[in-house]
């Protein structure tokens, strides 16, 4: 069964705090690892896709990485509007088009 | 603002209404999805649709009706709910790959539905 661990649940940080989100994963050939951004009320909204280990994709204060057991998501110097809640997903070569979702992180950034 | 665009943004019915939620994407993506989601809980796939046919059923009740008329449309009809059907439904359209898996998911922002 496919399983994909968040961590922490919760994190709060000050404006320029840099840290980082964890994505541990459990799959049977991974097609693909995505992160998501969800402010409350909203969808989903589609950061990066991830394919291989050693693959890093970068937009603005994010950048994920990928190895063979998990992902992470780097914020360098946040920004309150980085507020929201991010999700990790992956997608199984045996599970056709389901993505198996984390619980997610719930990042806060105070100024 | 999302490319794909869902309505109503908000719904309130009685348990024994029947009402249906849409989905429009003009990104030419032919797999389009429906999901369900409650309060800070992420996302469970309900329906995926694969050129307008339906591939994925994940054992909803069928008090939830999914239909596809065409490539840029998708409906979920509504009927006898119960209270804890209420949620936030999502719906998400992506490109399938000649060599299998898809694309990312892009999600619409959702409706929000009560259940008297």
């Amino acid at each position: 069964e496919d399983q994909v661990t968040q961590s922490p649940e919760a994190l709060r940080l000050q404006e320029g705090e840099s840290s980082s989100l964890n994505c541990s994963y459990t799959v049977s050939g991974l097609r693909g690892l995505f992160w998501y951004r969800q402010d409350p009320g909203k969808g989903p909204e589609f950061l990066f896709t991830l394919y291989s280990a050693g693959e890093e994709k970068e937009k603005e204060r994010l950048k994920a990485t990928l190895t063979k057991k998990e992902s992470f998501l780097h914020i360098t110097a946040p920004k309150p509007e980085d507020s929201a809640t991010y999700l990790c997903a992956v997608q199984a070569a045996t599970s056709g088009s389901r993505l198996t979702f984390g619980e997610g992180t719930q990042l806060t950034v105070n100024p | 603002d999302t490319e794909v665009t869902q309505t109503p943004k908000h719904l309130v019915m009685g348990m024994t209404n029947k009402k249906s939620l849409k989905c429009e994407q003009h990104m030419g993506h032919r797999a389009m999805y429906w999901y369900k989601q409650k309060a800070k809980k992420p996302p469970e796939l309900m329906f995926v649709y694969s050129y307008e046919k339906l591939s994925i059923n994940e054992s909803v009740p069928s008090r939830f009706s999914p239909e596809c008329p065409n490539s840029s449309l998708l409906n979920l009809h509504l009927h006898a709910l119960q209270p804890e059907d209420s949620a936030l439904y999502l719906c998400a359209s992506s490109q399938v790959l000649a060599k299998g898996g898809n694309q990312p998911q892009h999600f619409g922002d959702g409706t929000r539905l009560s259940i008297l």
